[in-house]
């Protein structure tokens, strides 16, 4: 079963404007929930995260919200760039140790 | 601080045959989980391990199996390899300072024809 989810495969943007991925999960006793970003050839690189007992996180362009009672986050980068082009893989995490569960991904393309 | 690194980063096995990946984590990183990617199934957990000991372990068969030495380096192996083993096999090691954040290694691309 998939525990984590991510139902667009791909999403178009503009340079400037805001993107907005999405990813559900069913499991109600994940802890901290993960964005990771990967270009083709590399390995996944860690992004931003937010604890179960937040609903938004920031870092910059990056922003994180979790909504519980829809289980249900969305990352939000904005202005978006051309270098944010790449595979976004939403991932949750339970008892703090190293078991990530990811969603499919999501390709992002940001086009000048 | 150099990254993880995983040899080899290219292999290509036959059915039935074995295989033994190697990873090296970020100095003074204690923890080293294991992943497989495919197109199908996304990103998979294998099992990760913490000084020298399991400490999760995914839903793959016991063909797969890994171990980590006293210097935190960790190797996977896969026995009696099928032809859906064909895979990138993704190391990740962490400091645990923040939950969840771990360090990806580039992969290594396996094949088996």
């Amino acid at each position: 079963d998939q525990q984590v989810k991510q139902n667009s495969p791909s999403l178009s943007v503009q340079e400037g404007r805001i993107s907005i991925l999405n990813c559900d999960y069913t499991n109600s006793m994940f802890d901290y929930f993960l964005w990771y970003k990967k270009y083709p050839a590399e390995g996944p690189t860690f992004l931003i995260s937010i604890s179960s007992i937040k609903d938004k996180n920031e870092d910059g362009r990056f922003t994180v919200f979790l909504n519980k009672s829809a289980k249900h986050l969305s990352l939000h980068i904005v202005p978006s760039q051309p270098g944010d082009s790449a595979v976004y893989f939403c991932a949750a995490l339970y008892n703090q140790g190293g078991k990530l569960i990811f969603g499919q991904g999501t390709e992002l393309s940001v086009k000048p | 601080k150099a990254g993880v690194t995983q040899t080899p980063r290219y292999l290509i096995k036959t059915r039935g045959q074995q295989v033994t990946l190697s990873c090296s984590p970020i100095s003074g990183h204690r923890s080293v989980s294991w992943y497989q990617q495919t197109p199908g199934q996304g990103l998979q957990f294998l099992f990760e391990y913490f000084s020298e000991t399991q400490r999760n372990k995914g839903n793959f068969p016991g063909r797969f199996s890994g171990r980590q030495f006293s210097n935190s380096r960790s190797e996977m192996n896969v026995s009696t390899l099928e032809l859906g083993d064909s895979a990138l096999y993704l190391c990740a090691s962490s400091s645990g300072t923040v939950p969840g954040e771990q360090y990806f290694g580039p992969g290594t691309r396996l094949t088996v024809t």
